[in-house]
């Protein structure tokens, strides 16, 4: 099976730069997704990361080491409408495990 | 046109009733999946379908069941409904494996009193 922990709250102001951490332990992994969810709404994708290394989308990147079972989500550029909640995801060979999300906060 | 929906939105039930929650995808995928979400808890897998003939329990099935009727339709039943079972439920499809992007419906917000 797999689990993955990330931290639960992360706050930061406009404009800022954060990184949101994922670790995780799995007896099969084949890459790790990152998920944005804004209050009462949908989870809707972001990113996926199947090698090693850094994916750049806009403002987001998502980043992958299996060496050492952690990635990370980073936001660059905070603005107001990036509070959400932030989940990754570990994708094994026919279904994912997600995390339990952390709650991105951007203080004006 | 959304390409996952599901109904209800909302609804408010009491202990011990029969409750359905209709999922549609319009993506044409064969995966489809039902999922739980609790405050701090993330997204738990109650049941996923790779097709019509194949439907499969997830991580926290008790107290639920499941129908595929068709490749677009995938509907969950809490067959005598609990207040635990108070939560938000999202159905979501993806064309193919655990890697490949999930596509999440709005979501039903179910109370049960």
């Amino acid at each position: 099976g797999q689990s993955l922990e990330q931290p639960s709250e992360v706050t930061a102001v406009e404009g800022a730069i954060v990184q949101i951490n994922c670790t995780y332990q799995t007896s099969g992994f084949y890459g790790l997704s990152w998920y944005q969810q804004h209050d009462g709404g949908a989870p809707t994708f972001l990113s996926y990361n199947a090698l090693d290394g850094l994916e750049e989308t806009g403002r987001f990147s998502s980043f992958l080491s299996r060496s050492d079972s952690y990635g990370y989500l980073l936001l660059q550029e905070l603005q107001m409408k990036d509070s959400a909640s932030y989940f990754c995801a570990g994708g094994g060979p026919d279904i994912p495990t997600f995390g339990r999300g952390t709650s991105l906060i951007v203080h004006p | 046109d959304a390409d996952v929906t599901q109904t209800p939105r909302n609804r408010i039930t009491k202990t011990g009733k029969r409750i359905m929650l209709e999922c549609s995808q319009t993506k044409g995928h064969d995966r489809m999946y039902w999922y739980r979400q609790d405050p701090g808890l993330g997204l738990r897998l109650i049941y996923y379908s790779f097709d019509v003939k194949d439907i499969n329990k997830g991580e926290i099935s008790d107290g639920y069941s499941v129908s595929r009727q068709a490749q677009a339709k995938f509907s969950l039943s809490l067959e005598s409904a609990i207040p635990n079972q108070t939560a938000l439920y999202f159905c979501a499809t993806s064309e193919g494996g655990g890697t490949d992007t999930q596509y999440f419906g709005p979501g039903t917000r179910l109370t049960v009193l």
